[in-house]
């Protein structure tokens, strides 16, 4: 069975442009999370998405949005990049939300840098 | 949400057994503790969950005691491939969203 799947695997931008990363949860799961790992730090929570609804948002700036499809997968969408989102962009999935032993698998990541 | 503190690092060696605390003091009634494993360049893996006492699986032990101010995982008889950063969790399990919210976790380095 295929695990969570990201695209691209990595992503070179400039300061100011847009990118969008995509995200194919494990088939049957309904839920998905985007996740953004600094170097050398945990990832951080940034949206979450159950039966194409926002269910969650960390605390990041309006320039990062996010939408999911009818079919589970979702993009995460970030505007006007900086030095500072230069990150690993995890997406993971989970079968539904907010219930105990609901355990969430993570995709490879998107490697993006920002020059 | 719960914070936790975990040892920013450790050494072990082939074939040991090994015991990574962190802890969790305000540690609400509706939380589960949960571990995650993640090597370099990859999303981080699920290990194990629990909400009180023990709890064993192929790859580990969770052990919470009965205050759950904390909790310890165990690797039993570790191997190289077992390096990698390991995250201890807490929150609301059966809440409005499935956040994780992770800490700097715990570089467990294997040598041989």
């Amino acid at each position: 069975d295929a695990g969570v799947t990201q695209s691209p695997t990595h992503l070179i931008k400039t300061r100011g442009q847009h990118v969008t990363l995509r995200c194919s949860p494990i088939s049957g799961h309904k839920s998905v999370s985007w996740y953004q790992q600094v170097l050398g730090q945990g990832p951080q929570f940034i949206f979450q998405y159950y039966e194409k609804e926002e269910r969650g948002r960390g605390n990041f700036p309006d320039r990062f949005s996010a939408r999911q499809f009818p079919n589970y997968s979702s993009e995460l969408n970030v505007n006007a990049l900086l030095l500072g989102d230069s990150a690993l962009y995890l997406c993971a999935s989970s079968l539904k939300t907010g219930q105990p032993g609901n355990e969430q698998f993570f995709g490879p990541g998107t490697r993006l840098t920002v020059l | 949400l719960a914070k936790t503190t975990q040892p920013i690092s450790m050494d072990s060696y082939e074939g040991q057994e090994v015991n990574i605390t962190c802890s969790h003091n305000n540690i609400a009634t509706n939380d589960y503790i949960t571990w995650y494993q993640q090597f370099p360049s990859q999303g981080p893996r699920f290990i194990i969950q629990g909400y009180k006492t023990k709890v064993t699986n192929e790859v580990a032990s969770l052990f919470i005691p009965a205050d759950r101010k904390s909790s310890t995982l165990s690797l039993p008889r570790v191997s190289l491939s077992d390096t990698a950063v390991y995250y201890c969790l807490v929150g609301d399990m059966p809440g409005y969203g499935n956040k994780l919210v992770f800490g700097a976790g715990t570089i467990l380095r294997v040598k041989s």
